[in-house]
């Protein structure tokens, strides 16, 4: 059974310092996908990224950036020079496409992100 | 702004009784899925609908049901309402049914049982 397991449950670091949120998944599948959503206190999820477990190159957007390995079954994520705006609760979800997308997101139980001024 | 909309955003409701909760997909998105999410957990899958039928469905009873319609709207019906169904129920869309598919998410109607 497909599984995500994100160990941090809470992480506080001041403003500017570069954290990184761990996230380590189990499939049995040989294709699948990985995403990072971002929470904000209303709600929403917010789309960060997918990644398909046939691209294992690491990817960078602005201040973020993910660093996937299939060897350990992991897929983190890294924000440089955190800013307050970056406060949230992070999930990392886990889509295998053996259920054809009918099996929905399998989700973390996510990482709250503090980034004190 | 992922286009989809939810509607209440908050309710209370005594235990025993049926909510319903809806639902406002983006245009063109003919996949809806809803999720219930605990205070301090992570989302978790409750079933998806493709063009109106239920395509797919996680570990939850069936007093958790659903409707799609063809303009884009859809609703979560819950009967019996026990105390563990408090939560955030986020109703998320995509274009088809497809694992790949980038899901968007709305902001979630958050509903308490007493």
């Amino acid at each position: 059974a497909q599984k995500v397991t994100q160990a941090q449950t809470e992480i506080s670091v001041v403003e500017k310092e570069d954290v990184t949120l761990d996230c380590v998944y189990e499939t049995r599948d040989t294709t699948y996908y990985l995403f990072w959503y971002k929470q904000p206190p209303s709600g929403e999820l917010v789309f960060l990224i997918r990644r398909n477990s046939f691209d294992e190159q690491n990817e960078i957007s602005g201040r973020y950036s993910w660093n996937f390995q299939k060897s350990t079954s992991s897929f983190n994520f890294t924000i440089t020079a955190s800013q307050v705006v970056d406060s949230a609760v992070y999930f990392c979800a886990l889509s295998e496409a053996s259920g054809g997308g009918a099996d929905g997101l399998t989700f973390g139980k996510g990482t709250h992100l503090i980034i004190q001024p | 702004e992922t286009g989809v909309t939810q509607s209440p955003t908050h309710l209370i409701k005594t235990r025993g009784q049926q909510v319903t909760l809806r639902c406002s997909s983006q245009s063109g998105h003919n996949t809806v899925s809803w999720y219930q999410q605990a205070l301090g957990q992570g989302p978790q899958f409750i079933f998806q609908y493709y063009r109106e039928e239920e395509n797919g469905r996680g570990n939850f009873p069936p007093r958790f049901s659903g409707l799609q319609f063809p303009n884009y709207s859809s609703e979560l019906n819950v009967n019996a309402l026990e105390l563990d169904d408090s939560a955030l129920y986020l109703c998320a869309s995509s274009p088809v049914p497809n694992s790949g598919n980038t899901i968007y998410f709305g902001e979630g109607s958050w509903l308490t049982v007493v």
